[in-house]
């Protein structure tokens, strides 16, 4: 099993540019999040969905956007990127009906704006 | 709402020593508990977890939590610090999951670097 898999692992923009941060599990994993990781801040929430088609709001959800078309697939979109967005970026993954079975998190994404 | 506090955002001990590193939580519902572990540059790693079935949580590479409902604590420990432990620590909290819609979503604690002395 591959797990959960981002893309791409780094990536450098200029700001005003808008990307797509790539996120798939193969585990048939209903529920999927976003974090940010930021040096001494630890990992805080983007955004989440509970399955195909529903999403919401995180702690930090601006500036972000999410959609989840297909149970696999939790791409996270930035439209205008800006320095503060610089962070390591990780998706993870869990099961609806074994919530205490912790998460599987990618190996995340290292986002520079300039 | 919930919240975790992990106290020491540094943590240094002797290869061979106790490892103790403090997670303290506040949650209006029975939480799970969780501490990950994180390589530099590397992902997370899933540690150990509260769920309930035991205070008393055996993990991965000889680390153990205890569960205190009255401390509202998760405290994780290891009686033997090798070399490799070095790592930043992560405690995680996450609200029992519940029917009619659910929620999802683990809150963080902002970390401690645990650092080995030889």
């Amino acid at each position: 099993n591959a797990g959960v898999t981002q893309t791409p692992k780094f990536q450098v923009l200029k700001t005003g540019q808008s990307m797509t941060l790539q996120c798939a599990q193969d585990m048939n994993h209903e529920y999927m999040s976003w974090y940010r990781q930021d040096p001494g801040m630890g990992l805080r929430l983007i955004h989440y969905s509970v399955g195909a088609g529903i999403t919401d709001q995180g702690e930090v959800p601006n500036g972000y956007n999410v959609s989840r078309s297909t149970t696999e697939d939790f791409p996270l979109r930035l439209l205008s990127a800006a320095p503060s967005q610089t962070s390591v970026y990780f998706c993870a993954s869990s099961a609806r009906d074994r919530p205490n079975y912790g998460y599987t998190f990618g190996s995340g994404t290292r986002l520079t704006v300039v | 709402a919930q919240s975790v506090t992990q106290l020491g955002s540094h943590v240094s001990v002797s290869e061979g020593a106790l490892v103790l590193l403090r997670c303290n939580y506040s949650s209006s519902v029975p939480p799970y508990l969780f501490w990950y572990v994180q390589y530099p540059n590397q992902g997370l790693q899933l540690l150990l977890k509260y769920t309930s079935a035991a205070t008393l949580v055996k993990g991965i590479n000889g680390f153990e939590a205890e569960f205190k409902k009255s401390e509202t604590s998760f405290h994780l420990t290891k009686p033997s610090a090798h070399m490799s432990d070095a790592a930043e620590y992560f405690c995680a909290v996450k609200l029992v999951w519940y029917s009619g819609g659910g929620a999802d979503g683990l809150t963080f604690g902002k970390g401690t670097h645990l650092i080995i002395q030889p």
